[in-house]
């Protein structure tokens, strides 16, 4: 059963960086792609970048300045590290694969609030 | 990026009855169009990709079709369970991007 799940801090200070992790199980970051999408409270889905099975990243270009997205193949994990932070980034950040035409299973999410 | 203008933004209906919600891209996506319904609380789940493709385990009431830059999931029979928002996303052009979601009310 394919599962990921991700951790992390629940609160940034503004101008701090943010540093998550999904965890994922069932599946092999070297064949499986991974994203990471956020979602602020009561608001739409945003796409933030991928990490590919080849480890190649892409970025949403409106916050590409201030992502990275990294892995650890050996101990299953995705990272994510955003700078900058700002009160408009709080939101529920998801990793999620990229499957066969979507984007499949989701994880849990993790809340991250951005205040001081 | 691609514009998806996804309507309406809130929809009441009664068990049983079928609706429809609807996107359009700001350009020709080519069916890379998928649908998800996220419960409060929940993480989104995949119903529909490549624009008609029903992901495994999902009840048949569940249907996508559309071409071009016109999209529309379908939902037939509506049950208490189908409460939820529900989502588009195009990813023909990166960045991938949603739609703003439909909330679906059961009377």
């Amino acid at each position: 059963q394919v599962q990921l799940k991700e951790s992390g801090p629940g609160l940034v200070q503004p101008s701090q960086t943010l540093s998550l992790t999904c965890t994922v199980s069932g599946l092999s970051l070297t064949s499986n792609s991974v994203s990471w999408i956020r979602q602020p409270p009561g608001k739409g889905l945003e796409w933030m970048g991928v990490i590919w099975s080849n480890g190649g990243t892409d970025y949403n270009s409106a916050i590409k300045s201030r992502l990275s997205i990294s892995r650890d193949t050996s101990k299953s994990q995705v990272f994510l590290k955003m700078n900058s932070l700002q009160t408009e980034d709080t939101a529920m950040y998801f990793c999620a694969r990229r499957s066969y035409g979507g984007y499949s299973p989701w994880g849990q999410g993790v809340m991250v609030t951005v205040s001081s | 990026d691609i514009q998806m203008t996804q309507s309406p933004a809130s929809l009441s209906a009664s068990l049983g009855e079928t609706v429809s919600i609807e996107c359009l891209a700001s350009e020709d996506i080519y069916n890379n169009l998928a649908w998800y319904q996220q419960k409060p609380g929940k993480s989104p789940q995949l119903l529909i990709y490549y624009a008609s493709s029903l992901q495994d385990g999902v009840p048949s009431r569940f249907s996508g079709s559309g071409s071009g830059t016109q999209y529309s999931l379908k939902i037939n029979s509506l049950e208490s369970e189908d409460a939820a928002t529900y989502f588009c996303l195009q990813d023909s052009e990166y960045p991938p991007t949603f739609g703003g979601g439909t909330k679906l009310e059961l009377k």
